[in-house]
């Protein structure tokens, strides 16, 4: 799977929109982009994940680039239970065995 | 929603001791993983079953760690002896084609 750069961390400012960047350079043709966070002490939860187009769900919007080589994760309004750490993942999708590989992840601490 | 059980939460163990983990996935989810996790890194993984059968545990130091899932359901990963440097969260995952959920892990402490 290809490799992943994150900055390793971010603030924001509560019920602001969280931009969250990953850069993914070396992204194959069949390979999605997934991301997933960390809140402390508890394992990581899925997010969302996206191929070619702009993505939207419940929790967050997924903007890839026209040459996929980049992401952003953004959480519209972002609120103190969205601190955590987000890992940006790029895996070839529809094969369960194909394992998800951490990077380091963005630290989000959003604050009051 | 359907959730991957872990127990225990919390275990503080002697080294050298034995330990034990014990994972139950989602209901129907072929593919199972152990990870580990040392603080303020990403998750590792250790050992990835399909059904009964490992298909990657080469990063399982096998000197000392052992997994099995016998009947393709639940797993137990085990550590014998235990060192202090085994002290991590220790988390498991089920997946599909489609996305993995992962459990609440088990935090080791080893004393």
């Amino acid at each position: 799977d290809a490799k992943t750069t994150q900055p390793p961390s971010m603030d924001c400012a509560e019920g602001r929109a969280a931009n969250l960047p990953c850069n993914h350079s070396t992204i194959s043709g069949n390979e999605y982009v997934y991301w997933y966070r960390q809140i402390h002490s508890q394992g990581p939860q899925y997010i969302i994940h996206g191929l070619k187009n702009n993505e939207t769900n419940e929790m967050a919007s997924l903007i890839i680039t026209e040459d996929r080589k980049s992401s952003t994760l953004i959480l519209p309004h972002a609120t103190l239970r969205d601190t955590a750490v987000y890992y940006c993942i790029v895996r070839v999708v529809y094969n369960a065995g194909n394992m998800l590989t951490f990077g380091g992840g963005t630290r989000l601490m959003v604050k009051p | 929603e359907a959730e991957v059980a872990q127990s225990p939460r919390y275990k503080i163990t002697e080294k050298s001791q034995a330990v034990a983990f014990w994972c139950d996935p989602i209901s129907g989810h072929a593919t199972l993983y152990w990870y580990r996790q040392i603080l303020g890194q990403g998750p590792e993984l250790l050992v990835q079953f399909q059904d009964e059968s490992v298909v990657d545990d080469s990063q399982l130091p096998k000197d000392r760690f052992s997994a099995e899932r016998l009947k393709g359901v639940d797993s137990t990963l085990k550590i014998q002896p235990a060192e202090l440097g085994d002290s991590a969260m220790y988390l498991c995952a089920s997946g599909d084609l489609y996305g993995y959920t992962f459990g609440s892990g088990t935090r080791l402490t080893v004393v």
